[in-house]
């Protein structure tokens, strides 16, 4: 059975910085792009940024390109999202998630896995 | 970026009645579209990707339709566990991946 789960959440201040870590399990990590997928309060689904499977390519949204940082431990079958300098808007809850299909080299951009998702609060 | 619009924002249905979910494409994306289904408290579930292939595991009453900028999520019959908050995503004009804003399917 394939489980996603998040840690690393919490509160921290306007410029301050937290690691997300995904652990994985179920299947053959490395064969598989990832994604973080966030969903602030009462508000919809904002793709974050995504890794292939080698950890080659990587992709961020506009929103966070330049303060976060994706990267991925396929030793320890654990994804990361590293954030820096949040801002109050990045108050969200932080999903992983794994691409459907089996490629470590390609984003096929559609997500059949997901975990349940761990909480950010940036608030002075 | 391409954003997506989905109507109706909630929707009520009894049990067994068809619902019919609509996800518009502020440009076309070809068939690259997915749909996904979130209960309170659970994973979000994948049901529909390129437009109408279901996914694995899933009822064929959840069906999907469209091209371009015009998508359409169907339940034939809907079924107690079966209301839940639907996204439509779009992977067709990527960079960034983007979801619609949910449509919530609540019980009359």
């Amino acid at each position: 059975e394939v489980q996603l789960l998040e840690s690393g959440g919490g509160l921290v201040q306007p410029g301050g910085s937290l690691r997300l870590s995904c652990a994985a399990s179920g299947f053959t990590f490395s064969k598989y792009s990832m994604t973080w997928v966030r969903q602030s309060p009462g508000k919809g689904l904002e793709w974050v940024s995504g890794i292939t499977g080698t950890g080659l390519s990587t992709y961020y949204a506009d929103s966070v390109k330049g303060r976060f940082t994706i990267s991925r431990d396929n030793s320890k079958n654990t994804l990361f999202l590293q954030m820096n300098s949040l801002r109050v808007e990045d108050t969200a809850e932080y999903r992983c998630a794994r691409e459907k299909d089996e490629n470590s080299d390609y984003f096929s951009c559609y997500y059949d896995s997901w975990g349940q998702g761990t909480l950010v609060t940036v608030s002075s | 970026e391409t954003v997506l619009t989905q109507s109706p924002a909630t929707l009520s249905l009894s049990p067994g009645e068809r619902a019919t979910l609509s996800c518009r494409a502020s440009q076309s994306v070809s068939r690259y579209l997915a749909w996904y289904q979130h209960k309170p408290g659970q994973a979000l579930r994948l049901l529909i990707y390129d437009a109408s292939k279901r996914a694995t595991g899933i009822p064929a009453r959840f069906s999907g339709s469209g091209s371009g900028t015009e998508f359409t999520l169907t339940i034939s019959s809907l079924e107690p566990e079966d209301f839940a908050v639907y996204y439509c995503q779009q992977r067709g004009n990527w960079p960034p991946i983007t979801f619609g804003q949910g449509t919530r399917l609540d019980i009359k």
